[in-house]
């Protein structure tokens, strides 16, 4: 199967910084790409759904300004979470779609840690 | 809106054990229906995928089944194995959106030895 990647795999920062995550698809082309949250014991919520070159589309409730999403390749979509603050410690997965098919193929995810 | 619901949140049963895994939409109209696992700490794995036209699905010892009517989709495991000990969920496209996809809570799911 399709193969996603992330980076870093796990990342522990200070409170205020900005932590950019990677997510690339290895061996196919990403028209889309999703970034989900989830935190512990939870489920999956997705963030924003990106586009290869427009603009994140992002869903109620989750500030576009505070999480910076680019998507400027068909195989890199970054997810920049700015100023980032306790509350924002949480499990990154992004996955990816194929232009044409319905299946989701997921990162390995990103454990934030903000202190 | 679509909500999924899987019950039981939690199941534990001895090695070897068959089981059920249940998980319910309130929109019949899907595009597909897709079981992944988790294993703590880590990212999903695609288990099966039942289009809206297909009743079931099946690899190794998983089966899937989908009934579109009754808003509902089992995944069978048999012989459970230790190995099988994660959390398992079911998550339905979004409208038409093509892609988005809404979750379950998941079950988790302990086979012990």
């Amino acid at each position: 199967g399709a193969v996603v990647s992330q980076h870093p795999s796990r990342v522990i920062c200070k409170s205020g910084t900005s932590v950019k995550i990677e997510c690339r698809s290895l061996d196919f082309q990403a028209t889309t790409m999703f970034w989900y949250r989830q935190f512990p014991k939870q489920s999956l919520m997705l963030m924003a759904t990106s586009n290869e070159g427009s603009k994140a589309t992002y869903e109620q409730g989750v500030e576009k300004d505070k999480f910076l999403i680019n998507h400027a390749s068909l195989t890199l979509s970054t997810l920049t979470v700015t100023s980032a603050h306790p509350e924002d410690s949480s499990f990154y997965i992004c996955s990816s779609r194929i232009r044409g098919y319905n299946e989701q193929f997921f990162g390995p995810g990103t454990r934030l840690t903000v202190l | 809106k679509q909500e999924v619901t899987q019950i039981p949140a939690a199941l534990s049963v001895p090695e070897g054990e068959n089981l059920v895994l249940n998980c319910s939409f309130t929109d019949s109209a899907i595009y597909n229906l897709q079981w992944f696992r988790q294993d703590p700490g880590k990212g999903l794995t695609s288990l099966l995928l039942i289009q809206s036209s297909q009743r079931e699905q099946t690899s190794g010892r998983l089966n899937a089944s989908l009934d579109k009517s009754s808003g509902r989709s089992t995944l069978y495991i048999a012989a459970s194995q230790p190995g099988d000990s994660a959390t398992y969920l079911c998550a339905v496209p979004f409208g038409n959106q093509g892609g988005k996809l809404i979750f379950g809570q998941g079950t988790e799911l302990s086979v012990k030895p």
